[in-house]
């Protein structure tokens, strides 16, 4: 069983549209959790950290249910400028490596 | 802005050849990964350094490959002998620690062994 699944897509969404990914992790002993953000040949880049009691950023909320070992992000008013790899990514405790998921794919079109 | 730099940004060589790729990570960061991605396996992790110290390298297949942090300003990844099968981009990162570490990455090296 992978560390960290998520469906990979492509999500194709048209402008303005709400999208929501999911990922789940196997250990329950994770300890933090985050989503980046990957561009057509590009490094990822951190999107923001997910907390327990969720979190906002702008367009974007990400929400951690720790009970069912799942993240998720969801994306309000999509952008063209939004199309890109989401990389869901969990961190087991302090002193070992992130974890990444494979990735979702999403494509925002006009 | 301080950035994580990877040399080469590409890197073609034939099977058998040794490959080196270098970091730079930021000045103060104290933590350097080397992750791989492919499209089958996305990004795994090939080893983690803190302080210069290795803590984890069980990602990466040791009778060909070694990381190493010669001091703090670099780090290297070598494959020695190479093969078809090492084609993928290695990524480089680099981070303050801490459970909340963010990872700032490197442009990647881009490799094809033929």
């Amino acid at each position: 069983r992978k560390e960290v699944e998520q469906d990979p897509g492509p999500f194709n969404v048209p402008e303005g549209a709400t999208v929501a990914f999911n990922c789940t992790y196997s250990n329950s002993a994770s300890q933090s959790f985050f989503w980046y953000r990957q561009d057509c040949r590009k490094e990822p880049k951190l999107l923001m950290s997910v907390y327990s009691s969720g979190n906002e950023d702008g367009r974007f909320t990400a929400q951690l249910n720790r009970a069912s070992q799942y993240i998720s992000l969801l994306i309000r008013d999509s952008k063209l400028s939004d199309s890109a790899t989401y990389l869901c990514v969990v961190r087991d405790q302090a002193g070992t490596a992130l974890i990444f998921g494979k990735g979702t794919t999403l494509s925002v079109s006009s | 802005d301080a950035r994580v730099t990877q040399t080469p940004r590409h890197k073609v060589t034939e099977m058998g050849q040794e490959v080196t790729m270098r970091c730079q990570p930021i000045l103060g960061h104290n933590t350097v990964f080397w992750y791989r991605q492919t499209m089958m396996q996305g990004l795994e992790l090939l080893a983690y350094f803190r302080n210069r110290a290795p803590l984890d390298d069980s990602g990466m297949p040791k009778d060909r490959f070694s990381a190493e942090m010669p001091d703090a300003t670099l780090a290297t990844l070598k494959i020695q002998p190479s093969e078809p099968r090492d084609s993928a981009v290695y990524f480089c990162a680099s981070g303050f620690g801490g459970i909340e570490e963010k990872l700032f990455f490197g442009s990647g090296t881009q490799l094809s062994v033929l």
